[in-house]
């Protein structure tokens, strides 16, 4: 079974502070994602990336970076924590993933991320 | 650019049926289907790709009509498992698969 990592489940942070959320899976997978998720509005994709190195931006990528130096982790990393940055954060990845293929994504666990 | 999932909530009684839509505003090329139960991570149930045929998985069926660039997902006599939030998810651009804001199903004894 693919296996897909975050590195902490819950997460407390300041207002101000450079955050990262890890993320790791063991499948050799080429594409991987990051999602926000809150009440109402579903799963919004962040940022996410096809190959090492290579990223390309989501629906709401303001405030957040990413980076991936490996193929197996993708991190997520906001700049200068806001309180409108408090949410539920999803890794996903998939073996390639287009259009027109029938490969599925696979979850983290999720980080709940507070920002005080 | 999210797919529109309806209807928003839905309550039944274990046994019966229910049918939850996903409307793209974009020509469809596939669409996939999640389930999350609470507190967990999401959890793929099917894939369905432009010309093929009717899915299912256990009593969890879709279509795609891609005349009016929509599916369908098929909950049959649901089941106390069945309960959690569905999503699908549609394709802008060659990668970049987006998801629509989520169906919670609520099944009672």
């Amino acid at each position: 079974d693919v296996k897909v990592t975050q590195s902490s489940r819950y997460l407390v942070k300041r207002t101000g502070e450079k955050v990262f959320l890890e993320c790791v899976q063991d499948m050799d997978h080429e594409n991987m994602f990051w999602y926000r998720q809150d009440p109402g509005l579903g799963l919004r994709l962040i940022y996410f990336s096809y190959d090492v190195k290579m990223k390309e931006k989501g629906d709401i990528p303001e405030g957040y970076s990413v980076s991936r130096e490996k193929k197996e982790r993708f991190s997520l990393i906001l700049e200068s924590a806001s309180t409108n940055q408090t949410s539920m954060y999803l890794c996903a990845s998939s073996l390639f993933g287009t259009a027109y293929s029938n490969q599925p994504q696979h979850f983290g666990d999720g980080t709940r991320l507070s920002i005080l | 650019q999210q797919p529109v999932q309806s209807p928003q909530a839905v309550i039944l009684r274990e046994g019966e049926d229910a049918v939850i839509n996903c409307s793209s505003s974009k020509a469809l090329y596939s669409v996939h289907w999640y389930r999350q139960k609470h507190g967990e991570a999401p959890v793929f149930l099917m894939i369905l790709l432009k010309g093929g045929e009717q899915k299912g998985h256990e009593k969890i069926s879709a279509s795609f009509n891609e005349k009016k660039q929509q599916s369908s997902l098929y909950l049959t006599a649901s089941q106390l498992s069945y309960s959690g939030t569905y999503f699908c998810g549609t394709f802008w651009g060659a990668q970049k698969l987006v998801f629509g804001q989520g169906t919670r199903l609520t099944i009672n004894p």
